[in-house]
């Protein structure tokens, strides 16, 4: 079946360093992106999405970078805070054109921000 | 605060039984998901619902059913338990059919 996957589980920084989570999707149909942050106890944030028409979003410290040639999806958050731990994951719609969305999450990446 | 609401927080029951839970989408939100999520599985997408009706479908099980209604809150049934249905379930919600989703609480499962 489908599944998007993740190309690390885990990712320890520094405080104030940049991060690089990576993700690798495996529908070449998939035309919407999007990266949740979980906190223990918590339901899935919000961070950012992505279209299949566009290669680059930034946010709020946040930048998603997608390569479809290579299906592969990537979250970059700048200057790293503490509060920046948590799970992160990847997810993609398998549903094309529009006409729903059924995201599929990849298994997450821990992120641990030390002081 | 994600604006999405979810009952009961934590259900305890167990096998053969049956429960429902609910989920009132933020304000102005026409769709509606459910999750499941367990620590073997992960998240896994179950059901879509926009303005009413079915949208999108993932592994749903026979033994679970979902509705939205008229005043869109959506409730999840889940009938004849089994002890692997001991998981958190999500519901998100957003405004329209592929847009940002925002997720409630959850509700915390546990089948004795």
């Amino acid at each position: 079946g489908e599944s998007v996957g993740l190309h690390l589980p885990t990712l320890s920084v520094q405080e104030g360093d940049n991060s690089i989570i990576n993700c690798a999707y495996s529908n070449s149909a998939s035309d919407y992106f999007i990266w949740y942050k979980q906190e223990s106890g918590k339901g899935p944030q919000f961070i950012i999405d992505i279209r299949s028409n566009m290669d680059k979003r930034q946010g709020q410290r946040v930048t998603v970078l997608l390569n479809k040639t290579v299906k592969h999806l990537s979250l970059q958050i700048a200057a790293t805070q503490p509060g920046d731990s948590a799970v992160y994951f990847c997810a993609e719609n398998l549903y094309a054109n529009q006409a729903g969305t059924a995201l599929i999450f990849g298994k997450g990446t821990t992120l641990s921000v030390s002081s | 605060d994600s604006g999405v609401t979810q009952t009961p927080k934590h259900l305890i029951t167990a096998t053969g039984q049956r429960v429902t839970l609910r989920c009132s989408p933020r304000s102005g939100d026409l769709s509606v998901y459910w999750y499941q999520q367990s620590l073997d599985q992960g998240l896994q997408f179950l059901i879509q619902y926009y303005n009413g009706e079915e949208r999108a479908k993932g592994n749903i099980l026979e033994r679970f059913s979902a509705q939205q209604f008229p005043d869109l809150h959506s409730e999840l049934n889940l009938s004849s338990l089994e002890l692997g249905d001991s998981a958190l379930y999500f519901c998100a919600s957003s405004v329209g059919l592929v847009e940002r989703q925002f997720f409630g609480p959850g509700t915390r499962l546990t089948v004795l």
